[in-house]
């Protein structure tokens, strides 16, 4: 089963605005992380937030996570261009192993 | 310290023939996982295997599909008599013996498998 659900599926914003994207999750997880793609290639680390952890930075993005709601959002500040791409939350269950189940990702255009 | 390779980058089947995909783990990483993208959707998994064990296969098709991680050299993702729906693009990513806890699961840049 999906463990990641993105929202929203795809958002079109200008350059300069921020973009927000939100992940739900089923079950509890020993960490959530965050993947960039951009068209046909391959996926980019982006952060990694624990579950002891409420909120992470890294640059102009900002993940928080909410354990109790089992959701988490990432923020984008002051979007560019090359921003644009799909953007993945990807749950590490707790299982008797590290499973990683990704959600099905949010399309961001950001429009020069 | 070399990513998680993969290759091929890119491999055309005809229908009914066979596609081995290989994946080399990072230095020092025993755990392997292979996810399947098909176009416009995110990743989805198939399978976990560590040296010589396969962990969990609970996304892996039950038929044509198979997949293995030797004691040397690379996991291999194999999949028989290839279909147009095959067609995807295929993501192998590894993590350290201590799993993932602290760290990501570092990926390699795929194999996008076309079958005509």
């Amino acid at each position: 089963s999906q463990q990641g659900e993105e929202d929203p599926q795809a958002l079109s914003i200008q350059e300069g605005e921020n973009a927000t994207m939100n992940c739900s999750y089923k079950t509890s997880i020993n960490n959530l992380q965050w993947y960039r793609q951009n068209s046909g290639r391959g996926l980019v680390h982006l952060i990694l937030i624990r579950s002891n952890e409420r909120e992470k930075h890294s640059g102009r993005l900002r993940v928080t996570l909410d354990t109790s709601k089992k959701s988490s959002s990432l923020l984008i500040t002051a979007s560019r261009a090359a921003d644009t791409a799909s953007y993945f939350c990807a749950a590490s269950q707790k299982t008797s192993y590290d499973k990683v189940i990704f959600g099905p990702g949010t399309s961001l255009s950001v429009i020069p | 310290n070399a990513g998680v390779m993969q290759n091929p980058r890119h491999l055309v089947r005809r229908r009914g023939q066979e596609a081995r995909l290989r994946c080399s783990p990072m230095k020092g990483h025993s755990h392997v996982y292979w996810y399947r993208q098909l176009p416009e959707e995110g990743l989805k998994f198939m399978v976990y295997l560590q040296k010589e064990n396969i962990i969990d296969e609970s996304g892996m098709p039950k038929e044509r599909f198979s997949a293995e991680f030797p004691k040397e050299g690379p996991s291999i993702l194999r999949i028989q008599q290839v279909v147009r729906g095959d067609s995807a693009a295929y993501f192998c990513a590894s993590s350290p013996l201590e799993g993932l806890l602290n760290t990501e699961a570092f990926f390699g840049q795929g194999t996008r498998l076309t079958v005509v």
